[in-house]
């Protein structure tokens, strides 16, 4: 089955301990891209990556960092997380950077940082 | 003023109503409207894009769009209670590099009552 795998799905942590969220694409997509889902704030895309090795800042990059060493995996890193980045996080992938209008999206990450 | 206008609603409407959810935008470089889809706690999914102006229509839903106007609007017809979600537009331009990014009003939630 395609799809986009996200792990954990929840998660709670305190202040400044290091996390990284998941993700993975069985699709052999190009394009893939974290989101944060915020109340009242909508869908603000974090960073994305056009290819292996090629990443780039969202509208929200501060405080985050990603890798693209492998096709199939974009994780999330927080080095050190703070309560405002408590949020529903999404990971999507698309064919390619051009077809990005038809993005796959992950079942989402609920993280709350105390 | 936000580059992607949605208002949020809550839109209740009985089953088998004609719904219509619209979006309006500021950036007149968008060239594809995307309507996505999202259940409660699920991640969103594609419904429809459209390229450029004009109407596109798949099934009990339609897809408008006036550049003119910067209105982008979607049509539910024969509405099912399998229908209520929350329904995410979204714009990109047409161009390299973040031009590929899109960008996502904050959704309307949308309930169809039996």
């Amino acid at each position: 089955e395609a799809q986009v795998t996200q792990n954990p799905r929840y998660l709670i942590t305190v202040t400044g301990k290091k996390l990284t969220v998941t993700c993975s694409q069985n699709m052999n997509h190009e394009y893939m891209s974290w989101y944060r889902q915020d109340p009242g704030l909508g869908l603000r895309q974090i960073y994305y990556s056009m290819n292996v090795e090629v990443t780039d800042k969202g509208d929200v990059p501060e405080g985050y960092k990603v890798s693209r060493k492998e096709k199939r995996n974009f994780p999330l890193i927080l080095e050190s997380p703070s309560p405002n980045q408590t949020s529903l996080y999404f990971c999507a992938s698309s064919l390619r950077s051009g077809a990005s209008y038809e993005q796959y999206f992950g079942p989402g990450t609920r993280l709350t940082v105390t | 003023q936000k580059e992607v206008e949605q208002d949020p609603g809550p839109l209740s409407v009985p089953e088998g109503a004609i719904v219509s959810l619209n979006c309006t935008y500021s950036n007149s470089a968008f060239q594809y409207f995307m309507w996505y889809r999202q259940y409660s706690r699920k991640g969103p999914e594609l419904l429809m894009y459209t390229y450029s102006s004009g109407n596109k229509e798949d099934g009990r839903f339609t897809a408008q769009v006036d550049k003119s106007s910067k209105y982008i609007s979607l049509f539910i017809r024969d509405s099912q209670p399998s229908d209520s979600a929350t329904y995410l537009c979204a714009m990109r331009g047409n161009s390299g590099g973040s031009n590929y990014k899109l960008t996502f009003g904050k959704g309307t939630l949308l309930t169809v009552n039996p």
